[in-house]
């Protein structure tokens, strides 16, 4: 079956340090992949997709993600963080393209001043 | 752009009571919207897909004579929650998808509480 994990269920970085949210699929075809972020009282929000082509997707707000088919992996990063990313992280996979989309657990990233 | 709106915000309602949510594509058509229900600290568990003018198809487990859905509009879809019970208190989150995109985009979310 389909499936997305998130290792980590809570990240904390200080200001300023880079960051990296991992994610894992578990696809039998060529996956989409997305992340959203989400904000205590605001929708999700996407990030970036990755369909296909350079494996190194560019999203808003200085996120990057790198797609390794050999890892089933999606990896979120960013190189220096600021108070405002602290939110919930998504990462889901898109089945029938993005018709259902199946998502991870969640990592709640923290920012310290 | 992309954006998606969802009416009301929260509700709260006593037991045996239907409440109704709407999801609204406000700068763009929607030929398919999603619904989601998200417990506490947990993740988005996709609960129906409907295409405009189509019933909706819901996931295994989900009761469809419970949670209604109708997309009778290229911008409007509704879930109904009826004979709501306390178990059905949850956060319920809906998405659009355009005809010549690939990607959902989501409303802020509904905060369901029946007492």
């Amino acid at each position: 079956a389909q499936s997305v994990t998130q290792p980590d269920i809570h990240i904390t970085v200080s200001e300023g340090a880079s960051l990296e949210l991992r994610c894992n699929y578990s696809y039998g075809a060529t996956p989409y992949l997305f992340w959203y972020v989400q904000s205590p009282g605001q929708g999700l929000q996407l990030l970036l997709k990755y369909f296909s082509g350079d494996t190194l997707v560019q999203g808003i707000k200085g996120f990057e993600a790198e797609f390794k088919r050999s890892q089933s992996s999606f990896n979120l990063r960013k190189p220096s963080v600021h108070w405002s990313d602290a939110a919930e992280y998504f990462c889901a996979v898109g089945l029938y393209g993005a018709q259902k989309l199946v998502f991870g657990q969640g990592t709640r990233l923290t920012i310290n001043p | 752009g992309a954006v998606v709106s969802q009416h009301p915000s929260r509700v709260i309602c006593k037991s045996g009571t239907s409440v109704k949510i709407e999801c609204r594509s406000l700068d763009f058509q929607a030929t398919t919207m999603f619904w989601y229900r998200q417990f506490p600290k947990q993740s988005l568990m996709l609960m129906a897909t409907s295409n405009e003018g189509s019933k909706a198809t819901y996931e295994q487990g989900v009761e469809k004579d419970k949670f209604l859905i109708n997309h009778a509009s290229l911008t409007l879809s509704t879930l109904t929650v009826t004979s709501a019970h306390p178990e059905d208190s949850s956060f319920y989150i809906c998405s659009a998808q355009g005809g010549s995109t690939d990607t959902q985009y989501f409303g802020p979310g509904t905060r369901l509480t029946v007492l």
